[in-house]
C-alpha cells in the first residue's frame, strides 16, 4: 500500500512568488494535516482538512491556505513568499482523525 | 506554545545501551504518539498510546504514559547506530473535535558505533 506522497520534493522560489505543494494521502484516509518545520524547530501545525472541509487552522497568516479535493488529496498554497517561509513542509493523513497519523517525506521549500 | 516538550534535547549513547527520552504535555489528551525523524526527512510513526493505557511495547520500543503527571517516556533498548534520529512526541487533545497533533521539538539521539 502506498504511503503519503508529497510533491515536489524540493521547491525553490523567489520572495513574493507563490508556492503550491501537493499531498496524496494513504488510500482511504480522509484527514490530511499540513505542518511546517523550520530549521532547528519542531513541527508547527498549519492546517487540517477532513472530508473536503478545513477543520482547524494553526497560527499562520492568511497567505497560507489550502484545500482538499474530492479524492482527499490536498494542496497547500503559500502566497507572497517571504524568506522565513523556507522550511520543510510535511503532510500527514489519518483515518479516522484521532488515530495514527502517517507522514510523507516532505517538500523542502527554499525562498531566495 | 508547544504541547509536547521532550527531554533531553540531545542524547548521545554507545551502541547496545538503552536510550530513554521523556515528554511532558499540558492538557488532557486523547492519545500520545511517538515519531522518529531522520535528518530533515519525513516522520515515521513509532507507537501510539491511548490515555487509558499505561504502557505499550513494540519490538525494542517501550512507551509509558502517566496522565497524572502529564508525561510519557520512550525507551529504546539495545540501541543501534541506525537508531540515530530525532524523536518527537505528539499529542491529540481530548474533547471536542480538535484532532490536530501537537509536537514538541524532539530529542536528538546519537548512537555511536
Amino acid at each position: 500500500e502506498a504511503g503519503v506522497t508529497q510533491s515536489p520534493t524540493h521547491l525553490i522560489k523567489t520572495r513574493g512568488q507563490q508556492a503550491t505543494l501537493r499531498c496524496s494521502p494513504i488510500s482511504g484516509h480522509t484527514s490530511v494535516y499540513w505542518y511546517q518545520q523550520a530549521l532547528g524547530l519542531g513541527l508547527q501545525f498549519l492546517l487540517w482538512y477532513d472530508e473536503g472541509e478545513e477543520r482547524n487552522r494553526g497560527n499562520f497568516p492568511p497567505r497560507f491556505s489550502g484545500r482538499q479535493f474530492p479524492n482527499y488529496s490536498s494542496e497547500l498554497n503559500v502566497n507572497a513568499l517571504e524568506l522565513e517561509d523556507s522550511a520543510l513542509y510535511l503532510c500527514a493523513s489519518s483515518l479516522p482523525p484521532a488515530t495514527e497519523a502517517f507522514f510523507g517525506q516532505g517538500t523542502r521549500l527554499t525562498v531566495v | 506554545s508547544q504541547q509536547g516538550e521532550e527531554d533531553p534535547q540531545a542524547l548521545s549513547i554507545q551502541e547496545g545501551e538503552n536510550a530513554t527520552m521523556n515528554c511532558s504535555y499540558k492538557t488532557s489528551i486523547n492519545n500520545l504518539q511517538w515519531y522518529r525523524q531522520n535528518s530533515g526527512r519525513g516522520l515515521v510513526h513509532l507507537i501510539l498510546i491511548r490515555s487509558n493505557e499505561r504502557e505499550k511495547h513494540s519490538g525494542r520500543l517501550r512507551v509509558t504514559l502517566d496522565t497524572s503527571k502529564k508525561s510519557s517516556s520512550l525507551l529504546i533498548t539495545a540501541s543501534r547506530a541506525a537508531d540515530t534520529a530525532s524523536y518527537s512526541c505528539a499529542t491529540r487533545r481530548s474533547g471536542g473535535s480538535n484532532y490536530k497533533l501537537t509536537f514538541g521539538k524532539g530529542t536528538l539521539l546519537t548512537v555511536n558505533p
